[in-house]
């Protein structure tokens, strides 16, 4: 059974750019979610995705939008770029039962 | 609105003594909690969970949560410690229904300390 991988690792964007994270899910996985993590904080719900479609999404601006393609993998965008979306993205894949699987994130560093 | 409070922001203990983490939660309805271990540098990895049934609750590593619904909390321990456990630990809750499954709230964390 494969785990989350995310890619970048590391990127470095300046204000006002855009930015494409990619995450693929672990096997078997129908649901993946995406969460920023901003230094000294735990994870922040940015939204979810089911079946290629977002069904559930947290405090963040449009700008902050998504995919979710056949394969289960996704994407996460972000427009814009501001200071403060410097943080740890992280993609976590999950069955019904609730319990997230993790990828070891995208470290976006917005100068 | 559904949250989460870990008192502790940072807690430091010798290796192999006991541990004990604290987590408070609300939320309108039965919770499933969670706890995770983030590793500086890495993801957060599931340590145990509960949601239903039985209030005491193993995971992996040694380590045991209870859920005590009177107080709305959902404390992590261990009786000993080792200095591989040092680690960031979040506690999370949410209510996996059908589509809603990866949608949980996290607490700021506690970071573990072990002294040799």
């Amino acid at each position: 059974e494969t785990g989350v991988t995310q890619s970048p690792t590391h990127l470095i964007k300046t204000r006002g750019q855009q930015v494409t994270l990619r995450c693929s899910s672990q096997s078997g996985h129908n649901t993946v979610s995406w969460y920023q993590q901003a230094l000294g904080q735990g994870p922040q719900f940015i939204f979810q995705y089911y079946r290629e479609e977002e069904n559930g999404r947290g405090n963040f601006p449009p700008r902050f939008s998504g995919l979710q393609f056949p394969n289960y993998s996704s994407e996460l965008n972000v427009n814009a770029l501001e200071l403060d979306d410097s943080a740890l993205y992280l993609c976590a894949s999950s069955r019904s039962t609730g319990e997230l699987f993790f990828g070891e994130g995208s470290r976006l560093t917005v100068l | 609105a559904q949250s989460v409070t870990q008192p502790d922001i940072h807690i430091t203990v010798s290796e192999g003594a006991s541990l004990e983490l604290r987590c408070n939660y609300s939320y309108g309805a039965t919770p499933y909690l969670f706890w995770y271990v983030q590793s500086p540098g890495q993801g957060l990895q599931l340590l145990l969970k509960y949601f239903s049934g039985d209030t005491l609750v193993q995971g992996i590593k040694g380590f045991e949560a209870e859920f005590k619904r009177s107080q709305s909390s959902f404390n992590l321990r261990k009786p000993s410690v080792h200095w591989s456990d040092a680690a960031e630990y979040f506690c999370a809750v949410g209510r996996p229904i059908n589509t809603n499954a990866g949608k949980s709230t996290f607490g700021d964390g506690t970071t573990l300390t072990v002294k040799p």
